[in-house]
């Protein structure tokens, strides 16, 4: 049982390049989601999505793009990286939105831009 | 629309208690806590989804105050494995009393247990 599965682990970028982040999950989650995590900011929120085909913005969208074709995948791309997009990425999902059971996490993907 | 916890760091020596305060200037939803071990993932601990609900998982419990837009994480009798950061999450409630979709997280709070 995987669970939430987040690609690379670690990844070194120069300023001005692209990439996506990858998160797939296994459990059928309509929900999921992507956060950023900095010293004493806590978990902010880039992106979420309720559904294949449906996202929206969180609190920190900016510089960032998400899409959601299948239920599985929601993968996060920086378009143009930035120093200040230096931090730790979890992508998360959970049954649905309102729902009972908790919000599953991803190991994280630790990105340092240059 | 992100929580505020409170306070920002707690230190106990082991069997100590702890109170952690999660607040909104919102109607909430649900008020879910993790806790996060340095260098891992947030690990869920667990959700309170009505007003009045308090729940337990071992020596670690919380309540949830709707009127207020609180909760509060209990933390009894400390062991040196409780340390790590606790993070509230909050779901807010829309006009229909359903829940807006998203869950946005607080600061978190340090907590070090000591021998």
């Amino acid at each position: 049982n995987a669970g939430v599965t987040q690609t690379p682990k670690f990844q070194v970028l120069k300023t001005g390049q692209s990439m996506t982040l990858q998160c797939a999950q296994d459990m059928n989650h309509e929900y999921m989601s992507w956060y950023r995590q900095d010293p004493g900011m806590g978990l902010r929120l880039i992106h979420y999505s309720v559904g294949a085909g449906i996202t929206d913005q969180g609190e920190v969208p900016n510089g960032y793009n998400v899409s959601r074709s299948t239920t599985e995948d929601f993968p996060l791309r920086l378009l143009s990286a930035a120093p200040s997009q230096t931090s730790v990425y979890f992508c998360a999902s959970r049954e649905r939105q309102g729902a009972k059971q908790p919000q599953h996490f991803g190991d994280g993907t630790r990105l340092s831009i240059l | 629309q992100q929580p505020v916890q409170s306070p920002q760091a707690v230190i106990l020596r082991e069997g100590e208690d702890a109170v952690i305060n999660c607040s909104s200037s919102k109607a909430l939803y649900s008020v879910h806590w993790y806790r996060q071990k340095h260098g891992e993932a947030p690990v869920f601990l667990m959700i309170l989804l009505k007003g009045g609900e308090q729940k337990g998982h071992e020596k670690i419990s919380a309540s949830f105050n709707e009127k207020k837009q609180q909760s509060s994480l209990y933390l009894t009798a400390s062991q040196l494995s409780y340390s790590g950061t606790y993070f509230c999450g909050t779901e807010l409630k829309d006009a229909g009393g359903t829940s807006y979709g998203k869950l946005t997280f607080g600061q978190g709070t340090i907590l070090t247990v000591h021998p």
